[in-house]
C-alpha cells in the first residue's frame, strides 16, 4: 500500500492554458474523490467516482473542470482556460465502500495550481 | 445551502483536554468525520460517527447528535504535535462530503 499520489505536485500556468492533474489512488479502492483547497479553508467538493463512473458534481463547478476515470484504476481533472481564481490546491482522496459506510477517505499530498 | 459551523481557532496548553464543536446543515445527512490537517500537509482521518453517542480512539473521541445537527471532537492528553487544523465533514447521500473551514489548534507548553 503507497498512499494516495498525485501528479505533478506543483503547476505554475499563465492565464488560458490548460491543466492536467493525476491521481492514483490506492489500488483496492473504488471511490475516489476531487477537492480544491484555499489557504484557511476546508477542501471544497469537487466531483466523485464509484469505479469508472462519475456519480456527483458539484454545481459551482464550471464547465471548464472535467475529471475522468477511464478504467476504475487512475483520475484526470482538466482545468480549461485557466484563471487566476483557480489558484489552489487540488486534493485527491480514495476509499473503499466498506458496506458499512465508513467512507474512510485517504487523501494524497495534492497538486499546488499557481495561474500567473 | 448545505454547510457546516467550527471555531475558527481554538488555544490550550500541553496536557489538558479541547472540545472543538460542529454544526452542520446538510440535506441527506448519513454520518460525520474529523479529519487534521498539519501545515503543509493533507487532511488525515481521524473519527467517524453515524449514530448518536460517543465514539474513542486513543486520545480522541467524537460525539454525534443527529438530533440536534451537533458534533464534536475531544482531544484529551494534549500535546505540541497535535498543533493543527481539525476538519468536521458532514456525508450525505449524494455522494458528496462537505467539509467545515477548519478550527486552527495552537498547543502551548
Amino acid at each position: 500500500d503507497t498512499g494516495v499520489s498525485q501528479d505533478p505536485r506543483h503547476k505554475i500556468t499563465k492565464r488560458g492554458q490548460n491543466v492536467t492533474f493525476r491521481c492514483d489512488p490506492i489500488s483496492e479502492h473504488n471511490r475516489l474523490y476531487w477537492y480544491r483547497q484555499t489557504l484557511g479553508q476546508g477542501p471544497e467538493f469537487l466531483t466523485y467516482f464509484q469505479n469508472e463512473a462519475q456519480l456527483e458534481k458539484s454545481r459551482l463547478l464550471s464547465d471548464r473542470f472535467s475529471a475522468e476515470r477511464p478504467k476504475g484504476s487512475f483520475s484526470t481533472l482538466e482545468i480549461q482556460r485557466t484563471e487566476q481564481g483557480d489558484s489552489a490546491m487540488y486534493l485527491c482522496a480514495s476509499s473503499l465502500d466498506d458496506r458499512e459506510g465508513t467512507d474512510t477517505q485517504y487523501f494524497g499530498p495534492g497538486t499546488r495550481l499557481t495561474v500567473l | 445551502g448545505q454547510s457546516l459551523e467550527q471555531p475558527s481557532e481554538v488555544t490550550a496548553v500541553e496536557g489538558a483536554i479541547v472540545q472543538i464543536n460542529c454544526t452542520y446543515q446538510t440535506s441527506g445527512f448519513y454520518g460525520l468525520s474529523w479529519y487534521q490537517q498539519h501545515d503543509g500537509g493533507a487532511p488525515t482521518f481521524l473519527s467517524y460517527n453515524a449514530l448518536d453517542g460517543l465514539e474513542e480512539t486513543g486520545r480522541f473521541s467524537s460525539f454525534l447528535s443527529r438530533s440536534d445537527s451537533y458534533g464534536y471532537l475531544l482531544l484529551q492528553e494534549l500535546q505540541m504535535k497535535d498543533s493543527a487544523s481539525y476538519f468536521c465533514a458532514a456525508h450525505t447521500g449524494g455522494f458528496k462530503t462537505i467539509f467545515g473551514a477548519g478550527t486552527r489548534l495552537f498547543v502551548k507548553a
